[in-house]
């Protein structure tokens, strides 16, 4: 089955210090990938929907300037989290999906993120 | 964005069947149902999807109600590895938003 691998599982970082987290879809073309933050006993959030070859559409309420998301080919999507600080730490998720949307969608492994 | 109503959690014996409920009374024609579940510090594993007739994989069955406004997925026989979150999730303009999941919980 469709493959998302997600790097690093896990990263310390120092405050201030900025961070990227890569997605790969391994085994198909993702067009469309998506990033989710998840807090400890809740919920995914969707952060922002990226779409190869065109900017990131964030969801309300999340910084663009503080999670870059770069798209540039239909395997690899990033997420970089700038000028970390302790409230960033969380576990960030991504999810791919190839051409059609009516296919389930393939999640990656998560990383967890922890600003000290 | 279309919701979803689980309970938050459930309990099941192990290897017996599960019946996961979940409400959607605003879905729209063109919604899929999809289901995901997620252990602890992973990422979510995907479960079943379908549009308007039941489905079956070999992980579980899909029951949707024929009005559409309710979904079940079944387990057929629980284990201790199904212990999970399980998300009931409606894929609407290409995205697919999270509620909170029913935390399935299975005794030995």
């Amino acid at each position: 089955g469709a493959v998302v691998s997600q790097h690093p599982s896990r990263v310390i970082c120092k405050s201030g210090t900025s961070v990227k987290i890569e997605c790969r879809s391994l085994d198909f073309q993702a067009t469309t990938m998506f990033w989710y933050r998840q807090f400890p006993k809740k919920s995914l959030m969707l952060m922002a929907t990226s779409n190869e070859g065109s900017k990131a559409t964030y969801e309300q309420g999340v910084e663009k300037d503080k999670f870059l998301i770069n798209h540039a080919s239909l395997t690899l999507s990033t997420l970089t989290v700038t000028s970390a600080h302790p409230e960033d730490s969380s576990f960030y998720i991504c999810s791919a999906r190839g051409y059609d949307f009516r296919d389930g969608y393939t999640f990656g492994s998560g990383t967890r993120l922890t600003v000290v | 964005d279309a919701k979803t109503t689980q309970p938050n959690s459930m309990e099941s014996n192990e290897e017996e069947p599960v019946h996961l409920p979940c409400n959607h009374s605003t879905i729209s024609g063109t919604d899929y149902i999809h289901w995901y579940r997620q252990l602890p510090s992973q990422g979510p594993e995907y479960v079943i999807h379908g549009l308007t007739s039941n489905v079956n994989n070999r992980m579980a069955s899909l029951a949707i109600a024929e009005d559409r406004k309710s979904s079940t997925l079944i387990l057929h026989r629980a284990t201790l590895r199904d212990a999970a979150v399980y998300y009931c999730i409606l894929s609407r303009n290409d995205k697919i938003i999270f509620g909170k999941g029913t935390r399935l919980h299975i005794l030995p």
